[in-house]
């Protein structure tokens, strides 16, 4: 089944205390990308990616770090997580460019830092 | 800075209503449409898309939206909602030849029986 999965889907840790989100896709798309969700603010992209080894910046990059090693693969890396990194992160994924093409997404992990 | 607005944030409709959910964007060059629908608990699901070509697009369910150049929209209508169609919308503009997704703020659609 085509998809793209993130684990894990719920997570609550303490401030500084790093973490991974990862983030994988089984239909060899091109690009990827992390987003946040936050009551009143929409979703927001974090970071994304057109390509291995290709990222960069989306609106609100302050805090996070990605790395995109294999084409299906698009971890998002939280060094030192604060309380206001606390949200719903969606990864999604498009065969091609955005603008080129639709995005699919992931379920979402909550993250609550404390 | 680019921007998308929808001004609804929260509608409440019976069964049966019509719905119109505006999006407005800020952006003078050629954009590529989107809008997206989250139901309670899941992830974003594709509604419909514009790209090009005829403005007024179908999508999925029953949606439709159309394209108004001259006043930089994109607004969703349904003629007939069901209790089903409870969920938060979203509408997202890429601005054309790059690879950023904005988003607007959501509007959060509740249908009663």
């Amino acid at each position: 089944e085509a998809q793209v999965t993130q684990n894990p889907r719920y997570l609550i840790t303490v401030t500084g205390k790093k973490l991974t989100v990862t983030c994988s896709q089984n239909m060899n798309h091109e690009y990827m990308s992390w987003y946040r969700q936050d009551p009143g603010l929409g979703l927001r992209q974090i970071y994304y990616s057109m390509n291995v080894e290709v990222t960069d910046k989306g609106d609100v990059p302050e805090g996070y770090k990605v790395s995109r090693k294999e084409k299906r693969n698009f971890p998002l890396i939280l060094e030192s997580p604060s309380p206001n990194q606390t949200s719903l992160y969606f990864c999604a994924s498009s065969p091609t460019r955005l603008s080129a093409d639709t995005q699919y997404f992931g379920p979402g992990t909550r993250l609550t830092v404390l | 800075a680019q921007s998308v607005s929808q001004h609804n944030h929260h509608v409440i409709l019976s069964e049966a209503a019509s719905l119109e959910l505006g999006c407005n964007y800020s952006y003078g060059g050629t954009v590529n449409l989107f809008w997206y629908v989250q139901y309670p608990g899941q992830h974003l699901q594709l509604l419909l898309k514009y790209f090009s070509g005829d403005p007024l697009v179908k999508g999925i369910k029953g949606f439709e939206a159309e394209f108004i150049k001259s006043k930089f929209s994109f607004n969703l209508r349904k003629p007939s909602v069901q209790w089903s169609d409870t969920a938060e919308y979203f509408c997202a503009v890429i601005l054309y030849n790059t690879d950023k997704l904005i988003f607007g703020t959501g509007t959060r659609l509740q249908v009663f029986p």
